[in-house]
């Protein structure tokens, strides 16, 4: 079965600070990796995907992630925050042997101050 | 660009009500998927469809079910409504089921049993 964790509830971070969220995953077979991201009372929205190819994804906002096949890891990266990237971050993988359904670590938290 | 429209986008029911929630995917996606998240929580994958045809079911209520008809658009028929399936419900959708292809969500539809 495929899985992510995300090892941390909340992110602080200031505004102009480089902001890392952690993913770390559990895959058999090629690893299909997203992040979306959710504003208060609001849907999901991607951010981000790895397929295969260059292990730097840069996506939407600025996002950017890094995946690394030895630490099974895809971090989303920001250079500079912003307050409005105050939000609830998820990564996810999609679970090919089951119709690829998308599998979600529990999110975590993220709060930029001015 | 269009985008996942779910309807209705907030309702209250009463215990042992029922509720249908409908999804329009995008279009040319062929792959709906239902997710419920609740409070504080990270979305859980319900059921979905391939070319209108029930291709997983995750932990979805017997009370539950749902269908996906030949325009693609799918609605979630919940029966016998508890305080427990207070919760956000999202539809996704995605060209067909190939790993690499990005899953879209729509903004959900807010759920409360009073």
């Amino acid at each position: 079965a495929q899985s992510v964790a995300q090892p941390e509830d909340q992110v602080n971070v200031a505004e102009g600070n480089p902001l890392t969220v952690k993913c770390t995953y559990s895959v058999s077979g090629n690893p299909y990796l997203f992040w979306y991201v959710q504003y208060p009372n609001r849907g999901l929205q991607f951010l981000l995907k790895y397929i295969t190819g260059d292990n730097l994804v840069k996506g939407s906002y600025g996002f950017e992630a890094e995946f690394n096949k030895s630490q099974t890891s895809f971090h989303l990266k920001k250079p500079s925050a912003l307050v409005s990237d105050s939000a609830l971050y998820f990564c996810a993988v999609r679970d090919m042997d089951s119709w690829g359904k998308l599998q979600f670590g529990a999110g975590t938290q993220v709060v930029v101050t001015p | 660009a269009a985008g996942v429209i779910q309807s209705p986008r907030h309702l209250i029911k009463e215990k042992r009500e029922t509720a249908t929630l409908k999804c329009y995917p995008i279009p040319r996606h062929d792959t709906v998927y239902w997710y419920q998240q609740g409070p504080g929580q990270d979305p859980q994958f319900l059921i979905s469809f391939y070319e209108k045809m029930q291709s997983d079911k995750g932990s979805i209520p017997d009370r539950f079910s749902a269908q996906q008809f030949s325009d693609y658009h799918s609605e979630l028929n919940m029966s016998s409504l508890e305080l427990g399936d207070s919760a956000l419900y999202f539809c996704a959708s995605s060209i067909s089921k190939e790993g690499g292809n990005t899953i879209y969500f729509g903004e959900g539809s807010w759920l409360t049993v009073v």
